[in-house]
């Protein structure tokens, strides 16, 4: 009963570094999300895949680019980090558009120095 | 203006109160989500409702749909319910998004 699993839980990076944080559901879920949550914010959406080869930018999605690799995984790549993506990052899959609930992996608390 | 707002942000209450976080919205929604993270924890779903009343244990949902506004209680409140609530829609019009509210930070004291 994995849900959704995310990797790594911790990164540190240097300015400038780039990583990729990996996400996979096993819930056959269409719809795939990457959020950030940064003190005194809610949840802030960086991109959201609704299918299996279509991925949309969300609120936040400047300095991060993602890969629907297949119906399973989703990634969210740092091409050039910045202290400014210093932040807890979340994976997330759902079926919302038949008004299910979301589930969510544990988090990736990325510091970039 | 937030598209979701919760109130309070923070609430400090004695073991066994009853407690209520509230959250209201601005935008037509499909459903709404209650939502708990545990300190340095994931997020877990606690309810999804678009009508009505949900029960859970101690934990009760309810929304208003006309007034555009839910509330989230917890009766016998326990140290353990100690976390942050957070309120999210479903943005009604077929987006496949959350949108969420800035969470409510809990703490029960024994």
């Amino acid at each position: 009963n994995a849900g959704v699993t995310q990797t790594p839980k911790f990164q540190v990076l240097k300015t400038g570094q780039s990583m990729t944080l990996q996400c996979a559901q096993d819930m056959n879920h269409n719809s795939m999300y990457w959020y950030r949550q940064d003190p005194g914010m809610g949840l802030r959406l960086i991109y959201y895949s609704a299918s299996e080869g279509t991925t949309d930018k969300g609120e936040v999605p400047n300095g991060y680019n993602v890969s629907r690799l297949n119906k399973r995984e989703f990634s969210l790549r740092l091409e050039s980090a910045a202290p400014s993506q210093t932040s807890v990052y979340f994976c997330a899959s759902s079926e919302l558009a038949m008004n299910t609930e979301a589930f969510f992996g544990q988090g990736t608390r990325l510091t970039v120095v | 203006k937030n598209e979701v707002e919760q109130s309070p942000q923070n609430l400090t209450a004695q073991e066994g109160e009853f407690i209520t976080i509230n959250c209201s919205y601005s935008v037509g929604i499909s459903a709404l989500h209650w939502l708990q993270q545990h300190p340095g924890g994931g997020i877990v779903s606690l309810f999804m409702l678009s009508s009505g009343k949900k029960k859970h244990g101690r934990l009760i949902a309810t929304i208003n749909i006309q007034e555009k506004h839910s509330s989230l209680h917890i009766t016998a409140s326990h140290p353990r319910d100690s976390a942050v609530y957070i309120c999210a829609v479903n943005l009604d019009g077929g987006a496949q998004k959350l949108v969420f509210g800035q969470g409510t930070r809990l703490t029960i004291n024994p």
